[in-house]
């Protein structure tokens, strides 16, 4: 079974500013990606950044990028240079190689962007 | 190119009914997933579908269940609904299930049991 935790319900930013939004997990799977999910208020999920857990370096896309600790089980969000069509609800989720067992989602995490 | 479709957006049903939510995938995807986002929460999986075949099943009751055709587009039906069955309906698509591959959400359905 997986778990994943994102402790922050809510987080707040200035347009331009830089904000990191934080997600543990769990997971007995040696075989794992982890994800970071954007669902807008259209409610659409749409995929952020992936990182495979077999990869040591820190996956990026253009204004984000992670902080991935395999060790600690630490897998957060940096994005970059806020802006107004960041705000959203943001989703951690870890998958096994396999994937049968379906994307696991953590609780998620409302992000506020400050004009 | 289509992106993942699903049917219908929205609709109200009454306690004890069925409903019956449709997805077509993105071109070219054979595996379907269905997820259950309530109100508030992330989405909880529900079933998985590869090649026609369900491949993983999450902690849901009976009284959910889904198939995929042979152009892998999927149902999924849900009996007997209660007021706790409230929620948006999520289909996910990818080329072949495992995390290897960029997993593409639909809009959703909104469901409202009354």
């Amino acid at each position: 079974a997986q778990t994943v935790t994102q402790s922050q319900p809510e987080m707040s930013v200035q347009e331009a500013e830089t904000v990191t939004l934080s997600c543990t997990y769990d997971t007995s799977e040696s075989d794992y990606y982890l994800f970071w999910y954007k669902q807008p208020p259209s409610r659409q999920m749409i995929l952020v950044i992936r990182q495979e857990a077999y990869k040591q370096q820190n996956a990026t896309e253009n204004r984000f990028s992670v902080n991935f600790q395999k060790a600690a089980k630490s897998f957060s969000l940096k994005i970059s240079d806020s802006q107004l069509g960041d705000a959203a609800m943001y989703f951690c989720a870890t998958l096994s190689g396999g994937g049968a067992d379906g994307l696991t989602f953590g609780k998620g995490t409302h992000l506020i962007i400050q004009p | 190119d289509a992106g993942v479709t699903q049917s219908p957006t929205h609709l109200i049903k009454t306690r004890g009914q069925q409903v019956t939510l449709r997805c077509s995938p993105i071109s070219g995807h054979k595996s379907v997933s269905w997820y259950q986002q309530v109100l508030g929460q992330g989405p909880q999986f529900i079933f998985q579908y590869y090649e026609k075949e369900e491949r993983g099943r999450g902690n849901f009751p009976d009284r959910f269940s889904a198939r995929q055709f042979p152009n892998y587009s999927s149902e999924l039906n849900v009996n007997a609904l209660l007021l706790g069955d409230s929620a948006l309906y999520l289909c996910a698509s990818s080329l072949v299930p495992g995390g290897g591959n960029t997993i593409y959400f639909g809009e959703g359905s909104w469901l409202t049991v009354v």
